[in-house]
């Protein structure tokens, strides 16, 4: 079986502070690992994902997670937010014997002008 | 390259009516995924399929709800005698076949549906 935590509801940042997110998962096997983000009435948009390799991953507008094998966590991360970050992050994992992701509750993200 | 599409973006349906909720996966892409988002829930999968076989429908409630991908055209997740807890944001996703490499399942925009 497979499942994701994301302990937190909601995370508010001051604009210009770095920010994190976090997610912890379960998973018999090996994960992949995804973070997605949502805008509001919006679709789920790709942010980055893990499958191998180096621990910290890269994705796009500046965004960045941390793979930590051992604390079976990924937490999203950005050095510096912005207001237009304020959206609802989603995590998600797959076992690699699986074709199914499964999503976390999500967090709302708010950063504050 | 178009994206994942689905429509209708909004349905409204009183209780007892049929949903058909449609989906084209993204091009080149001959799996989809259906979820159901519910506020303060998160995102719950419901099928996994590819077309003209379901592969995965362990989140399916048992009754009133169907998927189907044919063989031309979209997927259709089918919700007959909607009650008011369905009510809810249904997403669709898209993926390559498994196994070329490409893992990501990338989204459509959703189909809201409100029951009265």
């Amino acid at each position: 079986a497979q499942s994701v935590a994301q302990p937190e509801d909601q995370v508010n940042v001051a604009e210009g502070n770095p920010l994190t997110v976090k997610c912890t998962y379960s998973v018999s096997g090996n994960p992949y690992l995804f973070w997605y983000v949502q805008y509001p009435n919006r679709g789920l948009q790709f942010l980055l994902k893990y499958i191998t390799g180096d621990n910290l991953v890269k994705g796009s507008y500046g965004f960045e997670a941390e793979f930590n094998k051992s604390q079976t966590s990924f937490h999203l991360k950005k050095p510096s937010a912005l207001v237009s970050d304020s959206a609802l992050y989603f995590c998600a994992v797959r076992d690699y014997g699986s074709y199914i992701p499964t999503f976390g509750r999500g967090t709302s993200l708010i950063v504050h002008p | 390259n178009a994206g994942v599409m689905q429509n209708p973006r909004h349905l409204v349906r009183r209780r007892g009516q049929e949903a058909r909720l449609r989906c084209s996966p993204m091009k080149g892409h001959s799996h989809v995924y259906w979820y159901r988002q519910l506020p303060e829930e998160g995102l719950k999968f419901m099928v996994y399929l590819q077309k003209e076989n379901i592969i995965d429908e362990s989140g399916m409630p048992k009754e009133r709800f169907s998927a189907e991908f044919p063989k031309e055209g979209p997927s259709i997740l089918r919700i007959q005698q909607v009650v008011r807890g369905d009510s809810a944001a249904y997403f669709c996703a898209s993926s390559p076949p498994p196994g070329t490499g490409a893992i990501i399942a990338y989204f459509g925009p959703g189909t809201r549906l409100t029951v009265l």
